[in-house]
């Protein structure tokens, strides 16, 4: 089993819409947790940290359920410039590294 | 600009040559990451640095990839005479001491595109 998993994708919707992509570790030590995007030919980009509690920025929320390990990005009225490959990543305090899942791709569509 | 400075942004080698790239890391950073993605595909790790030592490289290929982070000066991702398999784009990401309190995410570099002919 992979350490991280995501969704496959793609995922393609049309605008306005709204689109949730799920991540599961297999880490219990894991500790930290965040959303990456990439766009193509670009480096990644901090979306957002993800919080025990949950948390929202704007359209895009995040929510952890450390219980059965997954991590959840939900976004809202989806806009053209939301299409990008949104990577899971994930690290246990002392880990020896950030562990990226695949990314799953997102197409936003007029 | 206090990001994360990666050079060149490409970098073109004949095979047989070797390929210097350069992460200088963001400011008070003192965590050094390397990753490697082919077209299409996902981010590979490969190393994981700190000042002059090397934390965690189980991503390195075993021959003609090696790195460095040293007292003064960038990280360095070498590698020897190269084959047209290590063309990809190779990222260099830093962060916080990650063990630390609280979420400290990584910050990536523009990446260097290795093309080799």
């Amino acid at each position: 089993r992979k350490e991280v998993e995501q969704d496959p994708g793609p995922f393609n919707v049309p605008e306005g819409a709204t689109v949730a992509f799920n991540c599961t570790y297999s880490n219990s030590a894991s500790q930290s947790f965040f959303w990456y995007r990439q766009d193509c030919r670009k480096e990644p980009k901090l979306l957002m940290s993800v919080y025990s509690s949950g948390n929202e920025d704007g359209r895009f929320t995040a929510q952890l359920n450390r219980a059965s390990q997954y991590i959840s990005l939900l976004i809202r009225d989806s806009k053209l410039s939301d299409s990008a490959t949104y990577l899971c990543v994930v690290n246990a305090h002392g880990g020896q590294n950030f562990v990226f899942g695949p990314g799953t791709r997102l197409s936003v569509l007029p | 600009n206090a990001g994360v400075m990666q050079n060149p942004r490409h970098l073109v080698r004949r095979r047989g040559q070797e390929a210097r790239l350069r992460c200088s890391p963001m400011k008070g950073h003192s965590h050094v990451y390397w990753y490697r993605q082919l077209p299409e595909e996902g981010l590979k790790f490969m190393v994981y640095l700190q000042k002059e030592n090397i934390i965690d490289e189980s991503g390195m290929p075993k021959e003609r990839f090696s790195a460095e982070f040293p007292k003064e000066g960038p990280s360095i991702l070498r590698i020897q005479q190269v084959v047209r398999g290590d063309s990809a784009a190779y990222f260099c990401a830093s962060s916080h001491n990650p063990g630390s309190i609280g979420n400290q995410p990584q910050h990536f570099g523009d990446g260097t595109r290795l093309s080799i002919l």
